[in-house]
């Protein structure tokens, strides 16, 4: 167990509807990130947060978003979906904002009908 | 061309091999090599951290770095039924801390 928890783990919705997934970070870290990984592209970063700012941006589409509250758990939005966005999306907690290493949580499995 | 290339074919091998996997990459300002390990349906955990040439150990896991022929390798001695997983390499430029993974290779330990 990494430490770090995510909400839901399934996710069935339908094209065009919007979701929230959720991740809380493991105890003591600052840093969030979101990755999504699929078949064909494999794991992709997709943002950083880091006490409650964002600090780096990957492909991230513009459909999607995310934030970190100021108890430091993480919502990643994603809205306007299409069938290609079916995916794992996976959180990652590090202590600070060098190359600590991330740990990850068990992720959401998005499907998208 | 893609910043970090492993061949995602899957491999099996008989219980007692090793297990050989590689990465290679093409920007030379990844400082920070690792290699994860995912089980079905679970998050990637952490196998192997480093950040210099050469070979580090940990128990029956050995990572390899050659940073002038931009190459990386996992090698898994004495493979266990427990050792089937996808195994991801990933790396890290200095001072930015987005992981950038290879596409991961399923390895099959067959009893």
């Amino acid at each position: 167990d990494s430490g770090v928890t995510q909400t839901p783990k399934h996710l069935i919705t339908a094209t065009g509807q919007r979701v929230t997934l959720r991740c809380s970070p493991r105890s003591g870290d600052l840093s969030v990130y979101w990755y999504q990984q699929s078949l064909d592209q494999g794991l992709q970063f997709l943002i950083q947060y880091y006490n409650g700012e964002e600090r780096a941006k990957g492909n991230i589409l513009e459909r999607f978003s995310a934030q970190q509250f100021p108890d430091l758990h993480s919502e990643l939005n994603l809205s306007s979906l299409e069938l290609g966005d079916s995916a794992l999306y996976f959180c990652a907690s590090s202590e600070g904002l060098g190359t600590d290493t991330q740990y990850f949580g068990p992720g959401t499995r998005l499907t998208v009908l | 061309q893609k910043e970090v290339e492993q061949d995602p074919g899957p491999l099996s091998v008989p219980e007692g091999a090793i297990v050989s996997l590689n990465c290679t990459y093409s920007n030379s300002a990844f400082q920070y090599f690792m290699w994860y390990r995912q089980y079905s349906r679970k998050g990637p955990e952490l196998l192997m951290y480093t950040y210099s040439s050469g070979n580090k150990e940990d128990g029956r896991f050995t990572a390899q770095v050659d940073k002038s022929s931009k190459y990386i390798s996992l090698f898994i001695r004495d493979s266990q039924p427990s050792d089937s997983a996808t195994y991801l390499c990933a790396m890290i430029r200095r001072g930015n801390n987005r992981l950038a993974f290879g596409k991961g290779n399923q390895v099959v330990v067959i009893p």
